[in-house]
């Protein structure tokens, strides 16, 4: 158990809606981290969140957003969702937000659209 | 743009039969290396960070070493319980914190 947690661990929906994903981080990590896991492209960075801030953005698509909030927990917002948007979403939690630092990763949510 | 190409892609090895995964990369400067295991839709466990060349690092039957162009994980007397998928990253100086992931290689350790 990384400490990092995510919900739900499985969400199904249909084309054009729009879903939540939630993460916490580990006790005392200021950074989070969200990745896309799909078949054809492996683990992808879509964006982190350094006490509430964005700090980089990978290859996230317009549809997607995020925020971090007070209380460090993350939200990753999905919309107008498409076929191919189906993969596994995950969260990472560091300590730092510009040094060195090991990313924990959480179980993951599995978002399957139809 | 950093890449970060893993070999073999699957890898069938016998109870007790030792071998070596490999993790070639090209960044702009190395800021660190990540080895993390992943078992079937669950999230990366972590393994090793390494930061420069000439750096080895062990845990149990895993041995994680770093040049200037690549990584081994090295696997010493596998156990079934060692099947997994095994990932490569790096993280470069000046890609902030995020980590480039390779393919992974998967094993399959028989009994």
């Amino acid at each position: 158990d990384s400490g990092v947690t995510q919900t739900p661990k499985h969400l199904i929906t249909a084309t054009g809606q729009r879903v939540t994903l939630r993460c916490s981080p580990r006790s005392g990590d200021l950074s989070v981290y969200w990745y896309q896991q799909s078949l054809d492209q492996g683990l992808q960075f879509l964006i982190q969140y350094y006490n509430g801030e964005e700090r980089a953005k990978g290859n996230i698509l317009e549809r997607f957003s995020a925020q971090q909030f007070p209380d460090l927990h993350s939200e990753l917002n999905l919309s107008s969702l498409e076929l191919g948007d189906s993969a596994l979403y995950f969260c990472a939690s560091s300590k730092e937000g510009t040094g060195y630092g090991t990313q924990y990763f959480g179980p993951g949510t599995r978002l399957t659209v139809l | 743009e950093d890449q970060v190409t893993q070999s073999p892609e699957a890898l069938r090895l016998q109870e007790g039969e030792s071998s070596s995964l490999n993790c070639s990369y090209t960044v702009s400067g190395l800021r660190g290396l990540f080895w993390y295991r992943q078992d079937p839709g669950k999230g990366p466990e972590f393994l090793f960070t390494l930061y420069s060349a000439g750096e080895e690092k062990e845990k149990e039957r895993l041995k994680a070493t770093l040049t200037k162009k690549e990584s081994f994980l090295h696997i010493t007397a596998p156990k079934p319980e060692d099947s997994a998928t095994y990932l490569c990253a790096v993280q470069a100086s000046a890609a902030g914190n995020k980590l480039t992931f390779g393919g992974g290689t998967r094993v399959l350790v028989k009994p």
